[in-house]
C-alpha cells in the first residue's frame, strides 16, 4: 500500500478483556514504530522493531503490554486485561533505517476501554 | 531525562505573520537527527523537517525553516506567513545515532499553534 495502515480505527472493549492492534508498515521500511497518544498529549514511545534486530521494549508500560512483528512486516500490539488508563490512541509507524528517516505514521487505533 | 524539551504549551499568532516554536534537545551522541511533526486536530501526523546533526546549513522546506543553533542543542521552528490552516499541534522529535544504538525517534510534549485572522 501507499501508506501505514493501521486496523481497527475504532475499538472500544470492555475492562479486563484483551486486544490487538494490527499495523502494516510501508512496503521495504525495515524499522516499525509504536506509540501512544492520550487525549491532547504528546506521543509516548512504546516498542520497536528494527530489522531482524531485538526490539527495544523499553517504553512498554507494564507487562500486560507486548507486541510481535511477523516476517519484518506486519505487527500486532496486544494488551491483555485491558484497563482504563489504556484508553487512547494508538500510533504505527515506519521507516527506512538511518539517524535521518522520517517516520511515516498511520492514522492510529483509538481504543476505549469502558 | 527528558530528551526534548518544548516550553510554549500554547502560541497564537496573527495571520500572515512568522512565528517561531522552541525545542532544546540533550544527547551526548554527536551523530542525531532533528525533526518537526504537524498534528492538526485531524489526528495525523505529518513530517514538516529534518536537521541532521552534521548538517552545515539550517534546513528549510517552503515555508518552514529549522534554527539549528548546535552548542545550544536548539532547534527551533520558524514558519513564515502564517495560514489559518497552520493552525495545529507542533511536535519537535530527536533520534541519536549509532553511539547510542539507532534509538527510536522520542518527541516532545507538543506546542499548539493557534492562527488568528
Amino acid at each position: 500500500g501507499a501508506g501505514v495502515s493501521q486496523s481497527p480505527s475504532n475499538k472500544v472493549t470492555e475492562k479486563g478483556k484483551d486486544v490487538e492492534l494490527r499495523c502494516d508498515p510501508i512496503s521495504g521500511h525495515t524499522a516499525l514504530y509504536w506509540y501512544r497518544q492520550s487525549l491532547g498529549q504528546g506521543l509516548e514511545f512504546l516498542i520497536y522493531f528494527q530489522g531482524n534486530s531485538a526490539p527495544d521494549k523499553s517504553g512498554l508500560p507494564s507487562d500486560r503490554f507486548s507486541a510481535e512483528r511477523t516476517g519484518g512486516s506486519v505487527s500486532t500490539l496486544t494488551i491483555q486485561r485491558t484497563q482504563q488508563e489504556d484508553s487512547a490512541v494508538y500510533l504505527c509507524a515506519s521507516s527506512h533505517q538511518g539517524v535521518g528517516s522520517p517516520l511515516h505514521f498511520g492514522n492510529g487505533t483509538r481504543l476505549t476501554v469502558t | 531525562a527528558q530528551k526534548i524539551t518544548q516550553t510554549q504549551p500554547g502560541m497564537f499568532v496573527q495571520e500572515k505573520e512568522a512565528v517561531t516554536l522552541d525545542c532544546t534537545y540533550d544527547t551526548s551522541d554527536p551523530s542525531y537527527g532533528l525533526f518537526w511533526y504537524k498534528q492538526p486536530s485531524s489526528g495525523e501526523m505529518i513530517f514538516l523537517i529534518y536537521q541532521g546533526s552534521y548538517d552545515q546549513q539550517n534546513a528549510t522546506e517552503g515555508r518552514y525553516s529549522l534554527n539549528f543553533q548546535k552548542a545550544r542543542k536548539s532547534a527551533n521552528l520558524v514558519i513564515s506567513a502564517s495560514q489559518l490552516g497552520d493552525s495545529a499541534m507542533y511536535f519537535c522529535a530527536m533520534r541519536e545515532g549509532p553511539n547510542s544504538g539507532n534509538t527510536p525517534l522520542v518527541f516532545g510534549k507538543g506546542t499548539r499553534l493557534s492562527v488568528i485572522a
